[in-house]
């Protein structure tokens, strides 16, 4: 079983919809989570952290389940410059002393005009 | 302040030469890593440093080398490159008080 899996798209929506991107992780002992943004050819950049609480920032929000080691991304109101890879992520602490991060293949997004 | 930066940006290789791939960070940053990106397989660990001096093995170590001689920099090399390494190579680096990684604008790498 992989370690974090995603839909890999792509979705193609057209601008105003509202989106969600779905991702499990397989290991329990994660304890932190995120979604970061690769733009096509770019490397990846932290699009905003994930709490059991749900959190929100403007257009997206992003809950955390535990419990069935799922994480959402919803995506309102899309903009042609929401287009892109994103990417779900997941850390743990690695035998060396370091966080690690574990990322998924990504979920391909295309907002079409 | 540049962040984190790589050089170079795009190198042709042929089979069984060998290079280095320097990353380069100015944010006092502990930690940094080496990733490599394929299609269809998401960005995978190669090696990690959590400090000057110190390397540690990712997920797919096989074939690549690292060095943490400066806090700021850390090498990658490839010995003896073979086709399997054509990728897209990725340096990150992160704090110790924060779990974001920043990444840098990554390495096209083609062996041919």
């Amino acid at each position: 079983r992989k370690e974090v899996e995603q839909d890999p798209g792509p979705f193609n929506v057209p601008e105003g919809a509202t989106v969600a991107f779905n991702c499990t992780y397989s290991n329990s002992a994660s304890q932190s989570f995120f979604w970061y943004r690769q733009d096509c050819r770019k490397e990846p950049k932290l699009l905003m952290s994930v709490y059991s609480s749900g959190n929100e920032d403007g257009r997206f929000t992003a809950q955390l389940n535990r419990a069935s080691q799922y994480i959402s991304l919803l995506i309102r109101d899309s903009k042609l410059s929401d287009s892109a890879t994103y990417l779900c992520v997941v850390s743990g602490f690695s035998g060396a002393g370091s966080y690690q991060l574990t990322f998924g293949k990504g979920t391909k997004l295309s907002v079409i005009p | 302040n540049a962040g984190v930066t790589q050089t170079p940006k795009f190198r042709v290789l042929k089979t069984g030469q060998s290079m280095t791939l320097l990353c380069a960070q100015d944010m006092n940053h502990e930690y940094m890593y080496w990733y490599r990106q394929d299609p269809g397989m998401g960005l995978r660990l190669i090696h990690y440093s959590v400090g000057e001096g110190t390397t540690a093995k990712g997920e797919v170590p096989d074939g690549y080398n690292v060095s943490r001689l400066k806090k700021q920099n850390f090498l990658l090399g490839l010995e003896s490159a073979a086709p399997s390494q054509t990728s897209v190579y990725f340096c990150a680096s992160t704090g110790t008080n924060t779990y974001e990684q920043y990444f840098g604008p990554g390495t096209r790498l083609t062996v041919t």
